[in-house]
């Protein structure tokens, strides 16, 4: 089945700096890559997705991008604020009758 | 807003007994899952399901069922609690719009504690 991996599991920037946090997947038929971000207390909830016949994803500060040969794809924030503290899950899919893997989840602290 | 609704936000239960969690969407979803929530592991998916009575293993079922008889409603039960079974247990659902599917909506959480 498939297997998601992440990296870091924790992360620490300065505000204004950028963040990078990088997903593996392990099913090459996986096509549907979306990022959820929880906050302390929170519910998950999907800041970004991706999907395989496009390589790179932009909205405001973050950014997705992906690789289909080397079955990875990362996340990037740019200009980081405080609010942006939180832990950033990763996912990968099939089709929409197939079970949504997450990776373990990135924490990132912004400090101001 | 979509909503999805569990039914207790902290839960304690003694070991062995029979605990059900209930999760209720109000969007007409098809898709639903249940996934438990340990520091340092993510997301971990237990069953999912992509239509009424229809139910799918995910990567860690064992010790758990589901029940889905109504399209708003998928039920997590635990047989007989154990302690290694105390978590954050959260439920999902996605509307299923075309091959992919569309995101995740998720309750707030149950915290389960089994004693």
């Amino acid at each position: 089945g498939e297997n998601v991996e992440q990296h870091p599991s924790t992360l620490s920037v300065q505000e204004g700096d950028s963040a990078v946090i990088k997903c593996t997947y392990s099913d090459s038929a996986s096509n549907y890559f979306p990022w959820y971000k929880q906050e302390l207390g929170k519910r998950p909830q999907l800041i970004i997705d991706i999907r395989s016949n496009v390589g790179e994803k932009k909205d405001q500060r973050i950014a997705v991008t992906l690789n289909k040969t080397a079955k990875h794809f990362s996340l990037h924030i740019t200009e980081t604020q405080p609010e942006d503290s939180a832990v950033y899950f990763c996912a990968a899919r099939k089709t929409s009758y197939d079970k949504v893997i997450f990776g373990p989840g990135t924490s990132l602290s912004v400090i101001p | 807003d979509v909503k999805v609704t569990q039914s207790s936000r902290y839960l304690v239960k003694r070991t062995g007994e029979k605990v059900f969690l209930e999760c209720v969407q109000d969007m007409d979803h098809e898709n639903m899952f249940w996934y438990r929530q340990d520091p340092g592991l993510g997301l971990r998916l237990i069953y999912f399901s992509y239509d009424v009575k229809m139910k799918e293993k995910g990567d860690i079922p064992e010790g758990y069922s589901v029940s889905r008889e109504k399209k708003e409603r998928f039920s997590l039960i635990l047989e007989s609690a154990s302690t290694n079974q105390t978590s954050m247990y959260l439920c999902a659902s996605s509307k299923r719009l075309d091959r992919v599917g569309e995101k995740l909506f998720f309750g707030s959480g149950t915290q389960l504690s089994v004693l």
